[in-house]
C-alpha cells in the first residue's frame, strides 16, 4: 500500500536554528498538507499546498514557516528560526482529492525537539 | 471552536467488548473522518462519512452521523488488543483543512 514517508523521524535542534522537515507524498496525489501535534494536544492544521502554491494556512503558519515542493517528489516544511514552542510532532499528509472526498494519507511524523 | 470534540476522553474495555466513542462539532461539514493513532505514530484513516450519509460500515467499524445534532459516533465491535490506540474525529468543511478533536484513548484489556 502506498505510503507517505517523512524524514527524519526525530530531530533535535537548538533554539534559533533553521530546520527542514521532509516528506515524500504518494506519487499520484496532488494535495499536500502539514499538521502538527504538540505533546498531549490536538492535531492542528498548518498549511495546505496545491498546484505549487499554498491553498490555505492557519494562524500558526507565520513568516517563520515556509513550504516547498522542490522537485516532483519531495514536499518540505522549513522553520526559519525555531522556538521552544515549535517542539511538536509534525505530520505530512497527501490526498488525491482536495475537497475531502477521501481521507488523507498521513506520514509517521517527525518529532521535533527544540532545546 | 469548529473542531470536533470527542467523548469520552478515555475508555477501557475488555477484549471482545464493543467500544463506542462520540464526536460533536459546531459548524456545517462536508464530511467527517475518523482516524486512529497508535502511541507516538502517525494517523491512520479509518472511515469517512459524508454529510448526506447517516451510517457507514467498514469491517468491525460502524460510524453514524446525525447532522441535526452535529454529532457522530464510532463503534468498534468485538474489540481486540490491537485496537488499543487514540481515535480522532476530523471535520472537513468546504475548505482544504481537517479540524481534529482532542481524541478518545481506548485501552483494550486482554
Amino acid at each position: 500500500e502506498p505510503e507517505v514517508t517523512q524524514t527524519p523521524s526525530h530531530q533535535v535542534t537548538q533554539m534559533g536554528q533553521e530546520v527542514i522537515l521532509r516528506c515524500v507524498p504518494i506519487s499520484n496525489h496532488l494535495y499536500f498538507y502539514w499538521y502538527r501535534q504538540i505533546l498531549g494536544q490536538k492535531v492542528e492544521f498548518l498549511v495546505s499546498f496545491y498546484n505549487n502554491e499554498i491553498s490555505e494556512k492557519s494562524e500558526i503558519f507565520d513568516d517563520q514557516f515556509s513550504v516547498e515542493r522542490p522537485d516532483g517528489s519531495n514536499f518540505t516544511l522549513k522553520i526559519r528560526s525555531t522556538k521552544l514552542e515549535d517542539s511538536a510532532m509534525y505530520f505530512c499528509a497527501s490526498s488525491d482529492k482536495g475537497v475531502g472526498e477521501y481521507g488523507y494519507t498521513f506520514g509517521s511524523g517527525t518529532r521535533l525537539t527544540v532545546v | 471552536s469548529q473542531q470536533g470534540e470527542e467523548d469520552p476522553q478515555a475508555l477501557s474495555i475488555q477484549e471482545g467488548e464493543n467500544a463506542t466513542m462520540n464526536c460533536s462539532y459546531k459548524t456545517s461539514i462536508n464530511n467527517l473522518q475518523w482516524y486512529r493513532q497508535n502511541s507516538g505514530r502517525g494517523l491512520v484513516h479509518l472511515i469517512l462519512i459524508r454529510s448526506n450519509e447517516r451510517e457507514k460500515h467498514s469491517g468491525r467499524l460502524r460510524v453514524t452521523l446525525d447532522t441535526s445534532k452535529k454529532s457522530s459516533s464510532l463503534l468498534i465491535t468485538a474489540s481486540r488488543a490491537a485496537d488499543t490506540a487514540s481515535y480522532f474525529c476530523a471535520r472537513r468543511s468546504n475548505d482544504y483543512k481537517l479540524s481534529f478533536g482532542a481524541g478518545t484513548t481506548v485501552t483494550v484489556r486482554a
